[in-house]
């Protein structure tokens, strides 16, 4: 599997719902970073999450990091239609190298 | 608010043609970066650039070059295009923080590049 590969590739939930997506990833990180995309559109940064950290929190995402088993996930809690979009992690190193995956895409049903 | 701006939304060039793809930001980061996206295999880096003139080969550099004669200005070059250079194409510039990729990156709305 590549580095920073999203799992599921679909998710599809009603409004209201939460949505979990998860990261796995090979090699040791400076960081991760989660980003939006909305269909056809640039992607927009969400969350960064240090090595160091286990956790965090901004508005209803919740985004945590398991440096032992090379793995993040998103939680996006309370989903709205608006939040419809492809939503991809980018795992960085300390050499300065990034990788994204290749994203989950997620539908939320009204 | 921060922009990252792309010439084009969408692009049709010929087969052997030079393409341009222009993206200015307005934040005064030192990093700027070239990504292409296709689908079943995420975003992969072309080039980036941690400062004026200086430019670094990303994963999938060939085919492609890049010129930065100014801070607020990435240029991607297809010296000429083939029909697998057929993507969309995403620049995004951040600011530099003892790395390239230590800090969020802001992405331009990205160009769709068709080659016939």
């Amino acid at each position: 599997s590549q580095q920073g590969e999203e799992d599921p590739q679909a998710l599809s939930i009603q409004e209201g719902e939460n949505a979990t997506m998860n990261c796995s990833y090979k090699t040791s990180i400076n960081n991760l970073q989660w980003y939006r995309q909305n269909s056809g559109r640039g992607l927009v940064h969400l969350i960064l999450i240090r090595s160091n950290e286990r956790e965090k929190h901004s508005g209803r995402l919740r985004v945590t990091l398991d440096t032992s088993k090379k793995s993040s996930s998103l939680l996006i809690t309370a989903s709205r239609a608006a939040d419809t979009a492809s939503y991809f992690c980018a795992t960085h190193t300390n050499a300065g190298k990034s990788t994204f995956g290749d994203g989950t895409t997620l539908t939320v049903k009204p | 608010d921060v922009k990252v701006t792309q010439s084009s939304r969408y692009l049709v060039k010929r087969t052997g043609e030079k393409v341009f793809l222009e993206c200015v930001q307005d934040m005064d980061h030192e990093n700027m970066f070239w990504y292409r996206q296709d689908p079943g295999l995420g975003l992969r880096l072309i080039y980036f650039s941690y400062d004026v003139k200086m430019k670094e080969k990303g994963d999938i550099p060939e085919g492609y070059s890049v010129s930065r004669e100014k801070k607020e200005r990435f240029s991607l070059i297809l010296e000429s295009a083939s029909t697998n250079q057929t993507s969309m194409y995403l620049c995004a510039s951040s600011l530099y923080s003892g790395g390239t990729t230590n800090t969020e990156a802001f992405f331009g709305q990205g160009t769709r590049l068709t080659v016939v």
